[in-house]
């Protein structure tokens, strides 16, 4: 059973434009979340977190929302670059807990 | 500063043989993890350290899985004896603890023939 759902396999954007990256999860235990990007033969590199007492956080082009009565979370990035085209993995954790379940990853194209 | 490395970076062996995947966390980071990444599965959690000391193995899929941390630079997984089903890239991640990031290393492609 999948705690962390990322229902779109893919999203392809222009430059410039904004980018936008779902995930759901169900777990209501979840307090910490993560995004994480990934080019091809590299491992997952950690882009921004937030928890469960912010509804958003910013560091530069990239903002995390969290909705945590739809349990829902979504990932900004504006403007969107061509060297922002990889992977991007949501990930989250029970409070305390090292445990990361992740999801299975949407994989955005930024065409120039 | 250097990343989490990994060795090898691939690894091709037939049925049978023992498999061994090598990881070096980050100096100072106290927490230490395995994944394993399938299309079939994505990334799942196989085992974590904290302290050198294994806290959840639940991940792990069976006994021919093994993974050690001797000490706070160095951690191993064993596969033995390997399947073709265990094919896979295998990472290792670590952490300063619990609601910190975990910084990957660029994971081993395991290929069992």
């Amino acid at each position: 059973d999948q705690q962390v759902k990322q229902n779109s396999p893919s999203l392809s954007v222009q430059e410039g434009r904004i980018s936008i990256l779902n995930c759901d999860y169900t777990n209501s235990m979840f307090d910490y979340f993560l995004w994480y990007k990934k080019y091809p033969a590299e491992g997952p590199t950690f882009l921004i977190s937030i928890s469960s007492i912010k509804d958003k956080n910013e560091d530069g082009r990239f903002t995390v929302f969290l909705n945590k009565s739809a349990k829902h979370l979504s990932l900004h990035i504006v403007p969107s670059q061509p060297g922002d085209s990889a992977v991007y993995f949501c990930a989250a954790s029970v409070g305390g807990s090292e445990k990361l379940v992740f999801g299975k990853g949407t994989k955005l194209t930024v065409n120039p | 500063d250097a990343g989490v490395i990994q060795s090898p970076r691939h690894e091709v062996t037939e049925m049978g043989q023992e498999v061994t995947l090598r990881c070096k966390p980050i100096s100072g980071h106290n927490s230490l993890f395995w994944y394993r990444q399938t299309m079939m599965r994505g990334l799942e959690l196989l085992i974590y350290f904290n302290n050198n000391v294994p806290i959840d193995d639940s991940g792990m899929p069976e006994d021919r899985f093994s993974a050690k941390m001797p000490n706070a630079s160095f951690s191993t997984l064993k596969i033995q004896p390997s399947e073709p089903r265990d094919s896979a890239v295998y990472f290792c991640a670590s952490s300063l603890g619990a609601s910190k990031p975990q910084h990957f290393g660029d994971g081993t492609r395991l290929s069992i023939l």
